[in-house]
């Protein structure tokens, strides 16, 4: 049972690159998401989907553009790399909600991004 | 809107000193759930605790422990005994009701060292 793989582990970009970070999982789970944690800032938000065909944004969409297609795959994309990119990127999935009712994210070992 | 504090940026303690985080969260909805996670320094997030708005009950689980007070709007995490095992960032998160969503928002964690 591999849970949520993250690709790739390490990756150093220069600036106006683009590049998509990718995350799959094996749990079924509907919902997955992609958060960015820098320095001082915790883990914030940055694209969330409830299901196949479903994205939406989160606290910090800028610069980075998703899509999902299937239930296990929930792709990341940068489309022009900026240095203010530089984080380590986290995907998330989740068992399917009842209302309010949230269980735990299952998190990805992250992908640590440097963009020059 | 939702805001999870954690004012403790950094925390070092001797080994077998008991050590609380503190977690102060705002939110206007009812219904809510808290979290912790741990952040070792290979740097996964491991899931600690999950916590609803209805169930002020404290929790323990072995040498973790858990105050959740919906007056004061604090989850605080309490280690007893500390281990160097136990050096590591812990997040606290809240989640927002939102349907088929329920986006966890994490505070901006705070770094443990037990010195041995």
């Amino acid at each position: 049972n591999a849970g949520v793989t993250q690709t790739p582990k390490f990756q150093v970009l220069k600036t106006g690159q683009s590049r998509t970070l990718q995350c799959a999982q094996d749990m079924n789970h509907e919902y997955m998401s992609w958060y960015r944690q820098d320095p001082g800032m915790g883990l914030r938000l940055i694209h969330y989907s409830v299901g196949a065909g479903i994205t939406d944004q989160g606290e910090v969409p800028n610069g980075y553009n998703v899509s999902r297609s299937t239930t296990e795959d929930f792709p990341l994309r940068l489309l022009s790399a900026a240095p203010s990119q530089t984080s380590v990127y986290f995907c998330a999935s989740r068992r399917p909600t009842s209302g309010v009712s949230t269980g735990e994210l299952f998190f990805g070992e992250g992908s640590r991004l440097t963009v020059l | 809107a939702q805001k999870v504090t954690q004012a403790q940026t950094e925390i070092s303690v001797v080994e077998k000193e008991d050590v609380t985080l503190d977690c102060v969260y705002e939110t206007r909805d009812t219904t809510y759930y808290l979290f912790w996670y741990k952040q070792p320094p290979s740097g996964e997030l491991v899931f600690l605790i999950r916590r609803n708005s209805f169930d002020e009950q404290n929790e323990i689980s072995g040498r973790y422990s858990w105050n959740f007070q919906k007056s004061t709007s604090s989850f605080n995490f309490t280690i007893t005994a500390s281990q160097v095992v136990d050096s590591a960032v812990y997040f606290c998160a809240l989640s927002r009701p939102q349907t088929g969503a329920n986006n966890l928002f994490f505070g901006t964690g705070t770094r443990l060292t037990v010195i041995p």
